[in-house]
């Protein structure tokens, strides 16, 4: 069964000073992995996905994530975090899109929120 | 492009009713997902649909069901509402080369 841990429920941050959130996966398979992140009271919006190639992807809003198989790890990172980024973020897994068409099914964390102070 | 539209917004309804969620997803995409959001369970996989067809289903009891139109569109129905029902309801649409899901605002659901 496929599952996702995000360890850290709560992190605060200083605007200005880096960020790294945790995502730790498992899955039989091919990994299909993403980060999302939800503004309170919003859907969930894309920040950056793995789908296969280079193990450092680049997202929106200057974000970025490592995908690390040996540690089943892809953590989100970024070097300047803005006081609009206070927000929850999700990681998920779900079925490669070659096999599935759509990465369907997907598993999320419980997500981390992050608060950040001026 | 237009995102994913969901109505409505919010519903407040009683134990034992019934309710219907609509989605429409990004033009083109075929396959709409509805997901289940609450703090206690956060979020959960209910069912996926492609071409009017039920393609995946999460482990949900047999009051949440779905369906898709000829036009992509979807709708959610649960019926014989209980309190545990009160959730977020996100749709999320697929049809890009990368598969990835897109999500709409959600629905929030109220049952008293």
């Amino acid at each position: 069964a496929q599952s996702v841990t995000q360890p850290d429920i709560h992190i605060t941050v200083s605007e200005g000073a880096s960020l790294e959130l945790r995502c730790n996966y498992s899955y039989g398979a091919t990994p299909y992995l993403f980060w999302y992140v939800q503004s309170p009271g919003q859907g969930l919006q894309l920040l950056l996905k793995y789908f296969s190639g280079d193990t450092l992807v680049q997202g929106i809003k200057g974000f970025e994530a490592e995908f690390k198989r040996s540690q089943s790890s892809f953590n989100l990172r970024k070097p300047s975090v803005h006081w609009s980024d206070a927000a929850e973020y999700f990681c998920a897994v779900g079925g490669h899109p070659i096999n599935t068409g759509t990465a369907s099914k997907l598993t999320f964390g419980t997500g981390t929120r992050l608060q950040v102070t001026l | 492009k237009a995102g994913v539209t969901q109505t409505p917004r919010y519903l407040i309804k009683t134990r034992g009713q019934q309710v219907t969620l609509s989605c429409s997803p990004i033009s083109g995409h075929r396959s709409v997902s509805w997901y289940q959001q609450t703090p206690g369970q956060g979020l959960q996989f209910l069912f996926e649909y492609f071409s009017e067809t039920q393609r995946n289903k999460g482990n949900f009891p047999g009051r949440f069901s779905g369906r898709q139109f000829s036009n992509s569109r979807s709708e959610m129905n649960v019926s014989t509402l209980e309190l545990g029902d009160s959730a977020l309801y996100l749709c999320a649409s697929s049809g890009g080369l990368a598969g990835e899901q897109f999500f709409g605002p959600g629905t929030r659901l109220t049952v008293l």
